[in-house]
Formats: C-alpha cells, structure tokens, sequence
C-alpha cells in the first residue's frame, strides 16, 4: 500500500479563521513533509519531519504551524492567512534512509485546496 | 527555492507519437524521481532512479538516470490521451538531507 491521505479534500476560510489540515500514511515511512503548490508550478517544500521531529523549516511563516503527533499523522495548522496563501497543499512521505539509498521514493497525497478569502 | 531545468516546457503531440524530456542540475544527486500530476491532484510517482546510468521502465515508461548524475530523462512510447497532464521530475541531493528538489515540469498535451 503507498497510499497518503489528506483531509479535507477542499477548505475555504477566512482571514480570521484557525483551521488545520490533516495526513496520514500507513507505509512506516519516518519522513514526513508539507509542500504548497500555486497553479502551474512545481510543489515548493514547507516543512519537514524526520523521526518525528521538525527536521527542516523553510522559512515559512509562522502562521502555518506543522505537528507531528506520532509517526503515521502530520497535521499543519493555520491561522490568520492572507488570500495569496490559497493553494494545493500536498502532503508527502518517504522512508528516512540515507540519501541515495534504495527505496528512498517519495509519496504524496491527494491535497487540500485551501481557499482563503 | 533551488529548482531544476526540465525542458521541454510544454508539447504538444499527435496521439501514437513518442515523447521525450529532460531534466538537468548543475549539482549531482543521488536519486532521481518522475512523477505526473493531474489538475487538482497530487503528483504521482512514476519511476524512481537510483544508480547513475541505471535505465528503469514502467510499462510505456522509460527513464535513465544520466552517467553525469546530474540529468534524468523520461520517454513515453505510443502516447495515448490519458497521458496528459504535468511531468516532474525530482532529485535527491547527496548531503544526507531529505529535500527533493523539483523541476519546473513538461505539460504534456496529447492530440487524439
């Protein structure tokens, strides 16, 4: 099974609003990451958990806040977006091996449209 | 970000036609990736690379990890309508870090 799952599907929230969007994947993969993703682009990586732990921010705003519960959920919570924050935002995992090892694909979920308005 | 070039941009291709592209670094990576993705939904993995030189192939798929390690290409043969969408392909640096870098993708248009 290389299945990822994400929830909701769509969102549209307001510039108020405190929402979170949910993954989960079932792979025992160890590496976790959030990429958003504007039309036409290639996925711009956000974040990423390794072992459970924040292993990589890239300078994102702190108004998205990932979190890792435990090593199948990665939740990214958000609060007070700005309407240039809509997006596909794509969850994704891997095995944590060390780069170039066998095996080391990486799988992404179906995405969450997020609309902010 | 860091990107990859990927090239061509966009094709547009008769139904039956074989399709090629390209994805080049100026640095070298330990793992290459192809995905498509469709409007609305996440990339799909479609071949993944891991030794320089190594030509792996998915039914009408095929990619080649570049003797150089520092370009991939993809071939699709006999293209149908069903592979429209975006290519990407992405690498793996070789620091230990777990970033995949993505080129800017190949929309592909096929032309029943």
């Amino acid at each position: 099974d290389t299945e990822v799952t994400q929830t909701p599907k769509h969102l549209v929230m307001g510039m108020t609003n405190k929402k979170s969007l949910k993954c989960e994947q079932h792979m025992g993969h160890r590496a976790m990451y959030w990429y958003k993703q504007k039309a036409k682009k290639p996925p711009e990586l956000m974040f990423v958990y390794s072992y459970e732990k924040l292993s990589i921010n890239e300078s994102v705003p702190s108004r998205f806040s990932p979190e890792c519960p435990n090593s199948s959920l990665l939740n990214l919570h958000l609060h007070a977006l700005q309407p240039e924050d809509s997006a596909l935002y794509l969850c994704a995992s891997s095995l944590y091996r060390v780069a170039g090892g066998p095996r080391n694909e990486q799988f992404f979920g179906p995405g969450t449209r997020l609309t902010v308005l | 970000g860091q990107q990859l070039n990927q090239s061509p941009q966009s094709m547009f291709i008769q139904e039956g036609e074989d399709v090629s592209m390209n994805c080049t670094s100026s640095s070298i990576f330990n793992t290459w990736l192809w995905y498509k993705q469709e409007p609305g939904e996440g990339p799909v993995l479609l071949i993944a690379l891991y030794k320089a030189g190594e030509l792996t192939s998915n039914g009408r798929l095929t990619a080649q990890f570049g003797i150089t390690r520092k370009d991939s290409f993809l071939n699709i043969s006999a293209s149908i309508p069903s592979d429209v969408g975006i290519y990407f392909c992405a690498g793996q640096a070789t620091s230990g870090t777990y970033k995949y870098i993505f080129g800017t993708g190949t929309r592909l248009k096929v032309l029943a």
